[in-house]
């Protein structure tokens, strides 16, 4: 089962900031947040993932909460190409499901013009 | 570098038969993963491979079996086709188990 949490769907204009949240509150200290996403259509992509600090790469930035039970991906400046479902997952490193992408159901992004 | 390559894209089978799947990833990459999508269940893990070894195996019956060749090309085999089988297939390949994983195209097989 996912371990993740994250609101069904999300507006945002476009060129304004998005922030989607994700709640993970039996985050393990071995977890890493990682995020996806799918566009129409398409296989999903990788965004970014973070262990304990805040991200920064050239698609987006994560914010992780002080006590990791949360984190925010923040688009800075949506565009009509960030239209997509947004998946927050917890990828563990040890037990018989390390490695593996555990997709829950979710954010569908919406972006209008 | 080329992306991951799927084929077919397109598959129409019938109930009772069996499919393979075709999946080619990036070079260098030595990991593959297979998942299943449906509108009910979501984007739902298969297993991955590396390096011709099974290294995680997802919660499908045994008609779903893989493998994966020295050049790290994968191949999926679902035997006895159900309708429930209908789904997008997505593999995935990445240089190692925990690194970011990159997608293909899928292969979306149809079942009648």
């Amino acid at each position: 089962d996912a371990k993740t949490t994250q609101p069904n769907s999300m507006e945002s204009n476009e060129e304004e900031p998005v922030h989607l949240p994700c709640n993970h509150s039996t985050i393990s200290g071995t977890d890493y947040i990682h995020w996806y996403r799918q566009l129409p259509s398409q296989g999903p992509e990788y965004v970014i993932h973070g262990l304990t600090s805040n991200v920064n790469n050239r698609m987006a930035s994560l914010a992780i909460a002080e006590d990791r039970k949360s984190s925010t991906l923040i688009l800075h400046r949506a565009t009509l190409r960030d239209a997509a479902v947004y998946y927050c997952i917890l990828r563990t490193n040890y037990g018989g499901s390390q490695g593996n992408l555990i997709f829950g159901k979710g954010t569908k992004l919406s972006v209008k013009p | 570098k080329a992306g991951v390559t799927q084929t077919p894209r397109y598959l129409i089978k019938t109930r009772g038969q069996q499919v393979t799947l075709s999946c080619s990833p990036i070079s260098g990459h030595r990991s593959v993963s297979w998942y299943q999508q449906t509108p009910g269940q979501g984007l739902q893990f298969l297993f991955e491979y590396f390096s011709e070894t099974q290294r995680n195996k997802g919660n499908f019956p045994g008609r779903f079996s893989g493998r994966q060749f020295s050049n790290s090309r994968s191949e999926m085999n679902v035997s006895t086709l159900e309708l429930g089988d209908s789904a997008l297939y997505l593999c995935a390949s990445s240089p190692g188990t925990f690194y970011e994983q990159y997608f293909g195209p899928g292969t979306r097989l149809t079942v009648t």
